[in-house]
Parts: C-alpha cells; structure tokens; sequence
C-alpha cells in the first residue's frame, strides 16, 4: 500500500528566510503528487501538483517542488517566505489504480517575525 | 460558483445521537468524498463517490453512512454517534474521476459528549 511520510510536524523559520518541508512517498508504480494548504480555521488548498512532464512544479505564491523519482520524494521549497505563509502544508499522492489520495499527517509552517 | 459549501459549521452531539452532515458543490464534479481530520493524522477519507448512485468505502468507514442521489449532494450520516467521532470533517469535490485536484468545503467541526 502507498504511504506518505511528512518528516517534520513543524518547522520554524524566520520570516524572509528559505523554507524546505519534506515529503517521501513510497509507492513502485506512476504516481502524481500534490501539495495543499490548509490556512488557520478554513479548508484545504491545492497548492501544486506535479502529473507528469517537467519535474520542477511552482504555484503563482512562489513556492516550488521537485520530483524525484530516485529518491521518492516531492519537498516543497520557498526561497523566501513571508507571514502569510503560516499554514499546514500537506503532501498527498494518488496512483493509477485507485480513486483516493493518500495523505501525509501535515508539517505546520512557522514563521518567527 | 459557491464551490463546495458544508453545514452545519459547529455541531455538539451526545453519545447514540444521529445527524447529518450536509455537502454540496455546484461545479459539475462528478467525484466527491468526505474526510476526518484529527491532530497529527492528516486527513482520513471515510467514503467517497464517482457518481451518482455510486458510493464506496475510503479508510474510516465505520459509524458512517453515504448516499450520492444528484451529482450536487453527498451527505455523510453519523449513525449513533460516539465520542471518537469528534473531529473536523471536510467535503471535497474533483473534476477528476480519480480524485486528483481536490476542492474542499470550510469543514464541519463535530464534538461528540
């Protein structure tokens, strides 16, 4: 059965620094990735989603993710990150053969002004 | 377009009580689901459907009933409700049959005494 590893629950960063949250799937069959956003007290985002072509995804807030299909994982990156971006971050994968995303527990965003 | 619209907001039940949890989307999707959210679990699906007419069991389905009669409705029925089942439950609905890009209702927080 697929599963997704969030490594980190939180991670603090000083606002206006660089950000990585990680995300490991594993899984031996095509898969598409996605990341959501889950602001405080609302529902879910989609935030990006990698389905197949160019392996370097972004959103239009500056974030970004790269596949890697050798190392099974699908880390979320923002080179600078400001207030706003405090939030729950979520990985999620979806393979061919199934009708569900299979979700990671979550890494809370941090940011120290 | 209203997207996916979720009531009640708050709801306190009492152990062996009955409700329902109302969803609706006006987008035409023919994929809906319901999830529970709990502290550090990421999101857990109970049921979801690929049509009307067409319900299945997602990973939680226990204590939970669903029907899909409109492509616009999926309600969740708590059967008799017990304290486990307070959480945050989300509605989500997809233009793609296999649940990628999932768009999610403002949740339905449920507290079970």
């Amino acid at each position: 059965a697929q599963s997704v590893t969030q490594l980190d629950s939180q991670v603090p960063v000083f606002e206006e620094a660089p950000v990585e949250l990680r995300c490991n799937y594993s899984s031996s069959v095509s898969v598409y990735l996605f990341w959501y956003v889950q602001y405080p007290n609302q529902g879910l985002q989609l935030l990006l989603k990698y389905l197949s072509g160019s392996t370097l995804v972004e959103s239009i807030n500056g974030f970004e993710a790269e596949f890697n299909k050798s190392q099974t994982s699908f880390h979320l990156r923002k080179p600078s990150v400001h207030i706003s971006d405090t939030a729950e971050y979520f990985c999620a994968v979806s393979g061919d053969s199934n009708y569900q995303l299979i979700w990671g527990a979550g890494t809370k965003l941090i940011i120290k002004p | 377009n209203a997207g996916v619209t979720q009531t009640p907001k708050f709801q306190v039940l009492k152990t062996g009580q009955s409700m329902t949890l109302q969803c609706a989307q006006d987008m035409n999707h023919e994929y809906m689901s319901w999830y529970r959210q709990d502290p550090g679990m990421g999101l857990r699906l109970i049921h979801y459907s690929v049509g009307a007419g067409i319900t299945d069991q997602g990973e939680v389905p226990n204590g939970y009933n669903v029907s899909r009669s409109t492509t616009e409705d999926f309600p969740l029925r708590l059967l008799s409700a017990a304290p486990s089942q307070t959480s945050v439950y989300f509605c989500a609905s997809s233009p793609n049959l296999q649940g990628h890009e999932q768009y999610f209702g403002p949740g339905t927080r449920l507290t079970v005494t």
